[in-house]
């Protein structure tokens, strides 16, 4: 079945660490990617999202994310995190005739 | 900016009432989706829809039904809630399959 993994389910960091939050997906053939952020109480909104092109996608807030074809990879990545970062983050893949998402990771970030 | 509003923020129904959820997309979007988000399971789709009086069943449809008469106007039925349906439902929609959605604010529902 088609699948969109998330390693981390909870990260904990300092303000100023830098940030890697894994996803992977299980299906071939044509991919579109997202990321997904939602504050706390706020709606999901959208980060980035990859079609074809350079791999590297740059979103907002700081946030980038790179596509690895050949370990069916969308990491998402952030140099120095904010406490305002602090949010649970949905990567997603659309494939045939849905969007599948991950079960979200938690991020927490302290002062 | 895409507006997608959803009828209630908070609702609390009894077991066995029939529950209506609306979502209004202000964008001209054809498709449009109703998913529950439960903590560790992430988001699931419950069924969508890819233009109006079309609806395809999401993977996990039982125990929901759909309703969309016009194009901004995407309606979740519940009918019988049950207590294992109180969950956060989010409302999205979006111009094209495979493009990004744009959700709402969800609606907490509770089931007692």
């Amino acid at each position: 079945a088609q699948s969109v993994s998330q390693h981390n389910h909870h990260v904990i960091l300092s303000e100023a660490a830098s940030l890697e939050l894994g996803c992977n997906y299980s299906y071939g053939g044509t991919v579109n990617l997202f990321w997904y952020v939602q504050y706390p109480g706020q709606h999901l909104q959208l980060l980035l999202k990859y079609f074809s092109g350079d791999p590297l996608v740059k979103g907002i807030k700081g946030f980038e994310a790179e596509f690895i074809k050949s370990k069916f990879s969308f990491n998402l990545r952030k140099p120095s995190v904010q406490w305002s970062d602090t949010a649970e983050y949905f990567c997603a893949g659309y494939n045939t005739d849905k969007l599948i998402f991950g079960t979200g990771t938690r991020l927490q970030v302290f002062p | 900016d895409v507006k997608v509003t959803q009828s209630s923020r908070y609702l609390v129904k009894r077991t066995g009432e029939k529950v209506f959820l609306e979502c209004v997309q202000d964008m001209d979007h054809e498709n449009m989706f109703w998913y529950r988000q439960d903590p560790g399971l992430g988001l699931r789709l419950i069924y969508f829809s890819y233009d109006v009086k079309m609806k395809e069943k999401g993977d996990i449809p039982e125990g929901y039904s759909v309703s969309r008469e016009k194009k901004e106007r995407f309606s979740l039925i519940l009918e019988s809630a049950s207590t294992n349906q109180t969950s956060m439902y989010l409302c999205a929609s979006s111009f094209s399959p495979g493009l990004e959605q744009y959700f709402g604010p969800g609606t907490r529902l509770t089931v007692t």
